[in-house]
């Protein structure tokens, strides 16, 4: 079956420019996942959703990150004001939740952002 | 908070030669440990994770690793390399409920394979 899609898988934008990034999870799972990976780093959390709501944003560095899940199925991750220093991987992540142990996260292909 | 360190930031081996890459984390109980693997322009793929039970545990490819409460650590081993082990390796730490339940990686270690 289709795996984690994220559109686009490049983007290339001016500093100070608005972009948005969409991850289209696995069909049928409720937990979506948003992490950030820099250059030479592991990835980063930034953001959990279950359903339509964001469980966890405890990891958005700071107010110009925003993402949204409104149907429960595809989401949005929206940077506003873009700067240099958010140039990175954008990788989305989901999985079927429930109780118990931690379930599997399967990761997306990620977007590669590049803020000039 | 949870954290994990990967000390080796590259490690190269001859192929058919046996891997080891280490893996600490800091959390303060029982931890969900997995290890990941990244090969250029792919997305992170799960090798192995150890949620409970028996401390040794088999992944795909042929990979295994060993939960060492004492030690804290999850090492990544596999007996034999093949060239297409090449890859970015990332060790990474779940929460359990309460809270984040975002991953916690390591930064990774770079595997290259000698001929």
């Amino acid at each position: 079956g289709a795996g984690v899609s994220q559109t686009p898988s490049n983007k290339v934008t001016e500093k100070g420019k608005y972009v948005e990034l969409r991850c289209d999870p696995i069909s049928g799972h409720t937990a979506l996942y948003w992490y950030r990976q820099s250059l030479g780093q592991g990835p980063e959390f930034l953001i959990y959703f279950q359903g339509t709501g964001a469980a966890d944003d405890s990891g958005l560095p700071n107010d110009r990150f925003f993402a949204v899940r409104p149907e429960g199925s595809v989401s949005t991750l929206k940077i506003q004001r873009t700067e240099r220093g958010d140039s990175a991987v954008y990788l989305c992540a989901s999985s079927t939740r429930g109780q118990g142990p931690f379930n599997e996260q399967f990761f997306g292909p990620g977007t590669r952002l590049t803020v000039l | 908070a949870q954290s994990v360190t990967q000390p080796d930031i590259h490690i190269t081996v001859s192929e058919g030669a046996s891997l080891e890459l280490r893996c600490n984390y800091s959390y303060g109980a029982t931890p969900y440990l997995f290890w990941y693997v990244q090969s250029p322009g792919q997305g992170l793929q799960l090798l192995l994770k150890y949620f409970s039970g028996d401390t040794l545990v088999q992944g795909i490819k042929g990979f295994e690793a060993e939960f060492k409460r004492s030690q804290s650590s999850f090492n990544l081993r596999k007996p034999s390399v093949h060239w297409s082990d090449a890859a970015e390796y990332f060790c990474a730490v779940g929460a359990v409920g309460g809270g984040a339940d975002g991953l916690t990686f390591g930064k990774g270690t770079h595997l290259i394979i000698q001929p």
